[in-house]
């Protein structure tokens, strides 16, 4: 397997723009996990989608973020507008099942000017 | 949810010595990972050790659920082992959200 895709590698916007960043799992993979990593915070988990459906979205930061997953191989997570406050790698992960193995993609390195 | 901490904060090792890094945590997991994030930023994957013990060449890891510990020993070291260990772990009901440490930087120096 490929393991988890993330794209772009690299973004880099205009404050008040649309960004929307993407995600392909593992095959298989019935839970998917968007994080977010700064200097000041850290890794820390955005929300979690479990066989498709929004399980908990209480780490995202505000209306500005959200995300979807439309299908098994497919999630995307739009900022609207961004903010250079937004700059940041951002990981997209996906394990067999809750509580097990997480494996993370290379991440997109949100740049927001 | 529970809290993460990793020791030492920072390592700077010469090639071939060995480390021990140790992660607590302040309540019962059932997901413990170890993570290296190299130079360029990838996460890879090194343990998944709720409890027990496991070894992958150079690399091995402990973790003493009862005692609330993990431990990742780092041997015979090599410049590419330099980067950003993390571990991470979950616990109870929101066994599907690790909340990482801030890691340990270790530098290998040839």
């Amino acid at each position: 397997d490929a393991g988890v895709i993330q794209s772009p590698r690299h973004e880099v916007t205009e404050m008040g723009q649309e960004v929307t960043l993407r995600c392909k799992p593992i095959s298989g993979h019935n839970s998917l996990f968007w994080y977010r990593q700064t200097m000041m915070r850290g890794l820390e988990l955005l929300i979690y989608f479990n066989n498709n459906v929004p399980i908990d979205d209480s780490g995202m930061p505000e209306d500005r973020f959200s995300a979807k997953m439309p299908n098994a191989s497919f999630s995307t997570l739009k900022i609207q507008p961004s903010e250079p406050r937004d700059s940041a790698v951002y990981f997209c992960a996906s394990s067999l099942d809750r509580g097990l193995e997480a494996f993370f993609g290379q991440g997109t390195r949100l740049t927001v000017v | 949810g529970i809290q993460v901490e990793q020791s030492p904060p920072d390592l700077i090792l010469q090639e071939g010595a060995n480390s021990t890094l140790r992660c607590n945590f302040s309540d019962s997991v059932n997901n413990l990972q170890w993570f290296h994030q190299n130079p360029w930023g990838q996460l890879i994957n090194l343990f998944y050790i709720p409890s027990g013990t496991k070894q992958n060449g150079r690399l091995s890891a402990t973790t003493v659920a009862t005692e609330r510990y993990s431990l990742l020993y780092i041997s015979s070291s090599q410049t590419t082992d330099s980067g950003v260990y993390f571990c991470a772990g979950s616990s109870g009901g929101s066994n599907y959200k690790l909340t990482f440490g801030k890691g340990t930087l270790l530098t290998v120096n040839p």
